[in-house]
């Protein structure tokens, strides 16, 4: 069964950092690209960043990019996102999601995990 | 810059049929957006109905389809049931590595 287990989430003061992982089994992972999506409470879905299945291609929403980085680890089975210079409006359910296919471009994201979440407050 | 329209909100009498739309605030949307539909409840994580313009994914029945209608994608809901109320989100690839969501629907059956 494929199965995506995020973690990390917790409270954190603005400004600060905080680094989310995605544990990932039941497929082959280095096979398929992955992605990190958000969703503020009570509001829609946003994308926030992908990873081709071998990191030579990543996308990030312009709201993070240059704050947040998305990397992997094929030999762990992991995603990770490392958020810096957190803002409020970064609060958010994060989900990992895996790719229907290995590029982070043209292949939607089809498995999704059960989310993690951030605070920013002080 | 570019918004991905959804239709804030839509109902459908049980039995019936709904098509819900994904377009653009400026110019159309094609199969070459890869557009996906993904179905959400309070409380829960989005489940994937359709990817890539018309692609049910696993364990989706086939009252759920894509397509592109005119200048828009679409998810069509035929025979809908009480449990198909749910928020729907497309998500559109916008070239370089970039995705977009709609704003979603929220989708009453009543």
């Amino acid at each position: 069964e494929v199965q995506l287990v995020e973690s990390g989430g917790g409270l954190v003061q603005p400004g600060k950092s905080l680094r989310l992982s995605c544990a990932a089994s039941g497929f082959t992972f280095d096979d398929y690209a992955m992605h990190w999506v958000r969703q503020v409470p009570g509001k829609g879905l946003e994308w926030v960043s992908g990873i081709s299945w071998n990191s030579g291609k990543i996308g990030y929403a312009d709201s993070v990019k240059g704050r947040f980085t998305i990397s992997r680890d094929n030999a762990e089975n992991s995603l990770y996102l490392q958020m810096n210079s957190l803002r409020p409006e970064d609060t958010a359910s994060y989900y990992c999601a895996k790719a229907v296919g290995s590029r982070v471009g043209f292949d939607p994201f089809n498995i999704w995990g059960r989310g993690t979440v951030v605070t920013v407050s002080s | 810059q570019t918004v991905v329209t959804q239709e804030p909100s839509f109902s459908v009498s049980p039995g019936g049929t709904v098509t819900l739309t994904c377009g653009l605030n400026s110019g159309s949307v094609s199969s070459r957006y890869y557009p996906s539909w993904y179905q959400q409840t309070p409380g829960q994580a989005p489940r994937t109905l359709i990817y890539s313009t018309n692609t049910r994914s696993s364990g989706v029945p086939d009252r759920f389809s894509g397509s592109i209608l005119g200048n828009k994608a679409a998810l069509t809901i035929t025979g809908a049931q009480a449990d198909d109320e749910s928020n729907y989100y497309c998500v559109l690839y916008f070239g370089s590595d970039i995705w977009v969501f709609g704003g979603g629907t929220k989708l009453t059956v009543l």
